[in-house]
C-alpha cells in the first residue's frame, strides 16, 4: 500500500527566507505526486504536479525516485504563502489520491 | 458551473442521528470523491465513485455510512447512528477520468456530533 509522510507539523520562517516543505513516499511502482495547499478559510486546491515539472507562486518540487522524495521548495517565501501544504500520490492515473498529515507554513514579516 | 459544491456547509447532530450530506461535482467530471478529514490529518479516502458505480471503499468506510451517486451527477454521503467519532469534515472532489490533473475538492460539511 501506498503512504505519504510530512515528517514536520510546522515550519515557521521570516519573510523573504528559504522554504522546503519535506514529503517522502512509499510505493513501489511510478507514482504521481502533488502539492496540494489550504489557505485560511480557503478549500483545498491543487498547487503542482511533479509530471508538469512546474513552478506556481514561486514553489518547485522535484520527484527523487532515489530517496523517494518530493520535497517542496522557494527560494523566497512571502507572507502570503502561509498556508496548511499536503503532499499526495496516485498509485496509477486511476486509483485515488493518498495524503500526508500536513504541514502548517507560518510566514513572519 | 462554479466548482464542486457541497451542502449543508455544517451539520450538529445528536448521537444516534442520521445525517445526510450531498456534493454536486463539476459537471463533465465523470469521477466523484469522498474523503474525511480530522483535526492534525490529511484528507482520509472513503470513496469513490466513476459516473453511478462505486468502484472502491476503504475499510474506513464502516457498514453505517452508505454513499451513492445514482444518475451520475450529484452524491450523497448517509450516516446513519452517528457516533461522535464521526465528527469531522467530509470532503468531496471531482475529476476526469485517469487525470493527472489531481482533484477539485468542495469546501466541505463541517459534521459535530454532540
Amino acid at each position: 500500500a501506498q503512504r505519504v509522510t510530512q515528517p514536520e507539523k510546522l515550519l515557521s520562517v521570516f519573510k523573504g527566507a528559504p522554504v522546503e516543505l519535506k514529503c517522502n513516499y512509499s510505493y513501489s511502482g511510478s507514482p504521481e505526486l502533488f502539492w496540494y495547499v489550504q489557505y485560511s478559510r480557503q478549500r483545498l486546491q491543487l498547487l503542482l504536479r511533479h509530471i508538469s515539472r512546474e513552478s506556481i507562486k514561486g514553489f518547485t518540487a522535484d520527484l527523487n525516485k532515489g530517496e523517494t522524495s518530493f520535497h517542496l521548495k522557494k527560494p523566497f517565501a512571502q507572507e502570503e504563502d502561509s498556508a496548511m501544504y499536503y503532499c499526495a500520490l496516485k498509485a496509477g492515473a486511476n486509483s485515488k489520491l493518498t495524503f500526508g498529515k500536513g504541514i502548517t507554513l507560518s510566514v513572519r514579516p | 458551473d462554479t466548482g464542486v459544491s457541497q451542502d449543508p456547509r455544517h451539520k450538529i447532530t445528536k448521537r444516534g442521528q442520521n445525517v445526510t450530506f450531498r456534493c454536486d461535482p463539476i459537471s463533465e467530471h465523470n469521477r466523484l470523491y469522498w474523503y474525511r478529514q480530522t483535526l492534525g490529518q490529511g484528507p482520509e479516502f472513503l470513496t469513490y465513485f466513476q459516473n453511478e458505480a462505486q468502484l472502491e471503499k476503504s475499510r474506513l468506510l464502516s457498514d453505517r455510512f452508505s454513499a451513492e451517486r445514482p444518475k451520475g451527477s450529484f452524491s450523497t454521503l448517509e450516516i446513519q447512528r452517528t457516533e461522535q467519532g464521526d465528527s469531522a469534515m467530509y470532503l468531496c472532489a471531482s475529476s476526469q477520468t485517469a487525470s493527472n490533473y489531481g482533484y477539485t475538492f468542495g469546501s466541505g460539511t463541517r459534521l459535530t456530533v454532540v
